[in-house]
């Protein structure tokens, strides 16, 4: 059964700061991977989807990596901003056909102005 | 496309009660899950449908809960009898194929007294 692990559960950064948030998981035999966001009260928005074939993929200040064999992933942000400010969570899709989305618990991050 | 749409978007009701959960999908997407949210087990996936399908039910806690997708543009996920411990938020979402990327539904935080 596959484990999604994302340690530790909070951070808290000063603005401006460059971060990497963790992610790990038991089950190499992934399709893919994705990071998202979720605000307080709200749904949870896609940030980037890495397939399982790809070592990267980025968006804007936002740059997400995988390693398969190792089972993890990290996504990094640049010169973070209070705007920031939410969970961010990490999900892997098993392989087959009938794949789903087991996700870990996710990582609160605050960044102070 | 106006994304995901979930209703209600709160539901307080008492134990005993039936509660009916709507989600309408992304038009054009043809697979369609179910997500439940606590602050103790995370997200987890309840269930979810391909082309209208049900291909995984195995999240579905207990047969309190049932899940129809009568067509590709609505489905419903039904609890009855509710109870307390079904206190949640539910999440609906939706991919262009069950590995692809989610998108997700703002949610429904379910009460039950």
């Amino acid at each position: 059964k596959q484990e999604v692990t994302q340690i530790p559960a909070a951070l808290s950064v000063p603005e401006g700061e460059n971060l990497v948030l963790n992610c790990s998981f038991t089950d190499s035999a992934i399709y893919n991977l994705q990071w998202f966001r979720q605000d307080p009260g709200k749904g949870l928005t896609s940030l980037l989807l890495i397939q399982s074939s790809q070592r990267e993929q980025t968006s804007g200040r936002l740059n997400a990596s995988l390693d398969k064999s190792s089972g993890r992933s990290t996504l990094y942000i640049a010169a973070s901003q209070p705007g920031d400010s939410a969970t961010y969570l990490c999900a892997v899709s098993s392989t087959g056909a009938n794949s789903k989305l087991t996700f870990g618990k996710g990582i609160t991050l605050s960044v102070r102005p | 496309d106006a994304g995901v749409i979930q209703s209600p978007r709160h539901e307080v009701t008492e134990m005993g009660q039936e509660v009916t959960l709507r989600c309408k999908p992304i038009s054009g997407h043809n697979s369609l899950f179910w997500y439940r949210q606590t602050m103790m087990r995370g997200l987890e996936l309840l269930i979810y449908f391909n082309n209208n399908v049900p291909i995984d039910d195995s999240g579905m806690p207990e047969d309190r809960f049932s899940a129809k997708m009568p067509n590709a543009s609505f489905s419903t996920l039904k609890i009855q009898p509710s109870e307390p411990r079904d206190s949640a938020v539910y999440f609906c979402a939706s991919s262009l194929g069950s590995g692809a990327e989610q998108f997700f539904g703002p949610g429904t935080r379910l009460t039950v007294l």
